[in-house]
């Protein structure tokens, strides 16, 4: 499967805790982006990376949550301290252009 | 700031029905518009997309047109099957690489 690929798949964590989720985008894909999804809403932006580098993080992304992609490759979502608020769908996406992202299945995550 | 609002669900249909769903559109430049469908346990998927004006997107007998004037993006099917129930999400990019999305609206074909 050459699709983009996301880990783990569901996360059921205490409040308080850390989490961190993977992305491995398409390979070749230079661009890599965050999104987050709550029951009944449409993703929403987090963050960009063109190659290793992140262009542009929400103001959804709090202190709490920092993101990287080391080598231009994978890249991980970490959330620290972890709030009920917190619970939802991660997305991943990518592209090699500006026009078309493909997005892996997505990280649930449950905070208690 | 951009936006997108969608027509809200969820919509029932029948085998053979004519689907619309409305998608209106706010931005400040000339954004490419897209839908894309969610099928339940699986991640988004691009159904089609239009990038500039008049343009019309279609595949899998889905089609939308892109109309500046009116700011709109409607996806429409002349016949949906049962393999059509899933959520759809009209977005639009404005820019480089930021998509905005609709809420999504739930569409649920019977046989």
């Amino acid at each position: 499967d050459t699709g983009v690929s996301q880990n783990p798949r569901h996360k059921i964590t205490k409040r308080g805790q850390n989490v961190t989720f993977r992305c491995d985008p398409i390979s070749e894909h230079n661009r890599l982006y965050w999104y987050r999804q709550t029951l009944g809403q449409g993703p929403e932006f987090l963050t960009y990376f063109q190659n290793e580098a992140q262009l542009e993080k929400s103001r959804l992304l709090s202190d709490r949550f920092s993101a990287e992609r080391p080598k231009g490759s994978f890249s991980t979502l970490e959330i620290q301290r972890t709030e009920q608020g917190d619970s939802a769908m991660y997305l991943c996406a990518s592209s090699s252009t500006s026009v078309e992202q493909f997005f892996g299945p997505g990280t649930r995550l449950t905070v208690l | 700031g951009n936006s997108v609002t969608q027509m809200e669900g969820p919509v029932t249909l029948s085998e053979e029905a004519f689907l619309t769903i409305n998608c209106t559109y706010t931005a400040t430049g000339y954004p490419s518009l897209f839908w894309y469908v969610q099928y339940p346990g699986e991640g988004l998927q691009l159904l089609l997309k239009a990038t500039k004006a008049d343009d019309k997107g279609s595949n899998k007998g889905f089609e939308a047109t892109y109309r500046k004037e009116t700011t709109s993006f409607h996806l429409e099917k002349g016949s949906v099957q049962v393999s059509d129930s899933a959520v759809y999400f009209c977005a639009l990019k404005d820019g480089d690489y930021k998509l905005s999305f609709g809420a999504g609206t739930t569409v649920t074909v019977r046989a």
